[in-house]
């Protein structure tokens, strides 16, 4: 089953627009991370958020995790058409039969148009 | 260049003919796992392995094998391949699994028809 749930689906904007992503999830983790995917290829890791954490940055891109909400967003400012792709987050349990197994969403597609 | 590679990217078999997705990785991470992604289904984990001899299955490991003889290498195995196995594989390692970022390699289109 799907731990996070990205929201929404899909996403157009303008470039220079910042985009913001949201992610839930159903229980306690000990890390969120975001992956951005370009059409095919492989993931590419790009923040991670522990769950003692309530915000992070990293160059254009804010991470924010709400644990009391089972939440997170990720907000990238100023966007440009090289960000678009597909964003997905992923939980890692804290342990147990789930060790070392992150569980991905099904992502949100961001296109960006120049 | 630390990097996960994985052969081949595309490849197009027959029903019940046996193949091999190779996965290697250089940065002496420990975990390693196996991935696929379908439309409308994400990202599944199919096996995974958390040193050198040591794996256990994922999400979805029917109709897949995995071994794990060296740190660096990872390689998928699918005995008889059917047609619901084609998919977009992915390969994946990370220093401590999901304790720090995965590095995934560029996948690998398998069809089986």
């Amino acid at each position: 089953s799907q731990q996070g749930e990205e929201d929404p689906q899909a996403l157009s904007i303008q470039e220079g627009e910042n985009a913001t992503m949201n992610c839930s999830y159903k229980t306690s983790i000990n890390n969120l991370q975001w992956y951005r995917q370009n059409s095919g290829r492989g993931l590419v890791h790009l923040i991670l958020i522990r769950s003692n954490e309530r915000e992070k940055h990293s160059g254009r891109l804010r991470v924010t995790l709400d644990t009391s909400k089972k939440s997170s967003s990720l907000l990238i400012t100023a966007s440009r058409a090289a960000d678009t792709a597909s964003y997905f987050c992923a939980t890692r349990f804290g342990g147990g039969t789930s060790y070392g197994k992150l569980t991905f969403g099904q992502g949100t597609i961001l296109t960006v148009h120049p | 260049e630390a990097q996960v590679t994985q052969n081949p990217r595309y490849l197009i078999t027959v029903t019940g003919k046996k193949l091999t997705v190779t996965c290697s990785q250089n940065m002496n991470h420990e975990y390693m796992s196996w991935y696929r992604q379908d439309p409308g289904l994400g990202l599944r984990q199919i096996y995974y392995s958390m040193n050198v001899e040591v794996t256990d299955k994922g999400d979805v490991p029917e109709g897949y094998k995995v071994s794990r003889k060296e740190k660096r290498n990872f390689p998928l195995i699918l005995e008889s391949p059917s047609p619901n196995q084609t998919s977009l594989y992915f390969c994946a390692s990370s220093l401590s699994g999901g304790l720090y970022g995965y590095t995934f390699g560029s996948g690998t289109r398998l069809t089986v028809v």
